[in-house]
C-alpha cells in the first residue's frame, strides 16, 4: 500500500490546548497538503507546503516538513470544539497522484 | 464560485439498478477527480480527468464508468454494483494536474448504499 501513515490515530484534548498530528510517507513528494474532514462530509484544504519549504503558518495552523525524514507535522494552536474532525495529510508525487495518510481523528472537548 | 457541487447527497440503489453521480464546478479548474472513501479510511483515487480527457484510471471495475461532458461537469455512471461498493464518493477539482497552492477542492460527497 502506498498509503501514508499518521499518528496518533485518534487524539482527544480540551478546548484551548494545542493539537499536534504527525504524518510520514515513503515516496518522494512535490508538496504536502493537510485536509480537514467533518464526519461524512468532503475534505477541506487547510494548507500546502512545498518540498523546498520547511515551515508554514496559516492562522492557528503551523505545518512543518522534513523531507530527509519524510515526515510532516500539523499543529493547531488554541483548539476549539469546532476543530473536532478528521485530519489527513496528502503528498503529491511526481506521477500527479496524491497519497493520503490514514488520518487522525481529533476530538476537542468544550 | 469556489465550490464543487455533488448530487445527489444520498443514494440507495439495488444491485441491478443504473444510476449516475454528478459533479459540477465553475472555478475554471481543468482537472477533475473521483475518489471513493470507506468509513474511517482515507480517500482512494478512482479516476482523473485533465482537460476533459481521462488521464488516470486506477484499475477501477467496469461497473463504474466516468464521463466528462465538458470542463465543468463530471459524471460517474453506476451499473450492477455490489454491496461492498457502498461508500462516500467524492468529486474534487484542481487548477490542473500540477496542483497549486490551494490543492484540491472537494465536494461534499454522495453517500452511496448498495442493497
Amino acid at each position: 500500500s502506498q498509503q501514508g501513515e499518521e499518528d496518533p490515530q485518534a487524539l482527544s484534548i480540551q478546548e484551548g490546548e494545542n493539537a499536534t498530528m504527525n504524518c510520514s510517507y515513503k515516496t518522494s513528494i512535490n508538496n504536502l497538503q493537510w485536509y480537514r474532514q467533518n464526519s461524512g462530509r468532503g475534505l477541506v484544504h487547510l494548507i500546502l507546503i512545498r518540498s523546498n519549504e520547511r515551515e508554514k503558518h496559516s492562522g492557528r495552523l503551523r505545518v512543518t516538513l522534513d523531507t530527509s525524514k519524510k515526515s510532516s507535522s500539523l499543529l493547531i494552536t488554541a483548539s476549539r470544539a469546532a476543530d473536532t474532525a478528521s485530519y489527513f495529510c496528502a503528498g503529491d508525487t511526481g506521477g500527479f497522484k496524491t497519497i493520503f495518510g490514514a488520518g487522525t481523528r481529533l476530538f476537542v472537548k468544550a | 464560485d469556489t465550490e464543487v457541487t455533488q448530487t445527489p447527497k444520498h443514494l440507495v440503489m439495488g444491485m441491478t439498478n443504473k444510476k449516475s453521480l454528478k459533479c459540477e464546478q465553475h472555478m475554471g479548474h481543468r482537472a477533475m477527480y473521483w475518489y471513493k472513501q470507506k468509513a474511517k479510511k482515507p480517500p482512494e483515487l478512482m479516476f482523473v480527468y485533465s482537460y476533459e480527457k481521462l488521464s488516470i484510471n486506477e484499475s477501477v471495475p467496469s461497473r463504474f464508468s466516468p464521463e466528462c461532458p465538458n470542463s465543468s461537469l463530471l459524471n460517474l455512471h453506476l451499473h450492477a454494483l455490489q454491496p461492498e461498493d457502498s461508500a462516500l464518493y467524492l468529486c474534487a477539482s484542481s487548477q490542473d494536474l500540477v496542483r497549486g497552492a490551494h490543492g484540491y477542492t472537494f465536494g461534499s460527497g454522495t453517500r452511496l448504499t448498495v442493497v
